[in-house]
């Protein structure tokens, strides 16, 4: 079982739909979550992250960790074409070391 | 601006022969890091450097090496031993005194080898 899995997609929604991007984990040691955002041939970047259960707000972003589940969430609200991305999940399993989601591939059609 | 810049951005290379991949940052971090990226698997970590002259290996450490001779530079070698070694790779670099400072991505280099 891999310690962090995450559907690869792709997601297709209209714009203006609330996105909802989702991962597991299996480590209940695992205390600190990211969401990165890559663009096509970029690098991530780091667009929320969160410690412990509950949610966390970023204008149209919110991230939600249910650490009872061991489940991560994204919701995009108004996606716009300009969040067309691959969205990754990740968390720390030590100071030097974090693990990755495979990654969801998101695509807003105008 | 402060930032990671990764050389070149396109690669290719025959089958049997080493190549080096350049990662330099100028945002003063002591923590460097290689990550490869294939479709469907995510980022795995190659190597890990927290401070000069020292570095360890990541879960896919075989047919790669690294040398940390500058805080600012971070280069990876591809060796002939690399089975696979056509893919996209992602250097990283992050402030480790920083309680759970994040990773900073350069924008990758895609390797190809034929």
């Amino acid at each position: 079982q891999k310690e962090v899995e995450q559907d690869p997609g792709p997601l297709s929604v209209p714009e203006g739909a609330i996105v909802s991007l989702n991962c597991t984990y299996s480590n209940s040691a695992f205390q600190y979550f990211m969401w990165y955002r890559q663009y096509s041939r970029k690098g991530p970047e780091l667009l929320m992250y969160t410690y412990s259960s509950g949610n966390k707000e970023d204008g149209r972003f919110t991230a939600q960790v249910d650490k009872s589940s061991k489940y991560i969430s994204l919701f995009i609200r108004d996606s716009q074409p300009s969040d067309s991305a691959t969205y990754l999940c990740a968390t720390d399993s030590s100071a030097s070391k974090i693990i990755f989601g495979s990654g969801t591939r998101l695509s807003i059609r105008p | 601006d402060g930032g990671i810049t990764q050389s070149p951005k396109y690669l290719f290379r025959k089958e049997g022969q080493n190549v080096t991949l350049s990662c330099e940052q100028n945002l003063n971090h002591d923590a460097m890091y290689w990550y490869r990226q294939d479709p469907g698997q995510g980022l795995r970590l190659i190597y890990y450097s927290q401070i000069v002259n020292d570095f360890q290996k990541g879960d896919i450490a075989e047919g790669y090496s690294v040398s940390r001779e500058k805080k600012e530079s971070f280069p990876l070698t591809v060796t002939s031993a690399q089975k696979n070694p056509t893919a996209f790779y992602l250097c990283a670099s992050s402030n480790p005194y920083v309680n759970n400072s994040p990773l900073h991505f350069g924008n990758g280099t895609r390797l190809t080898v034929t």
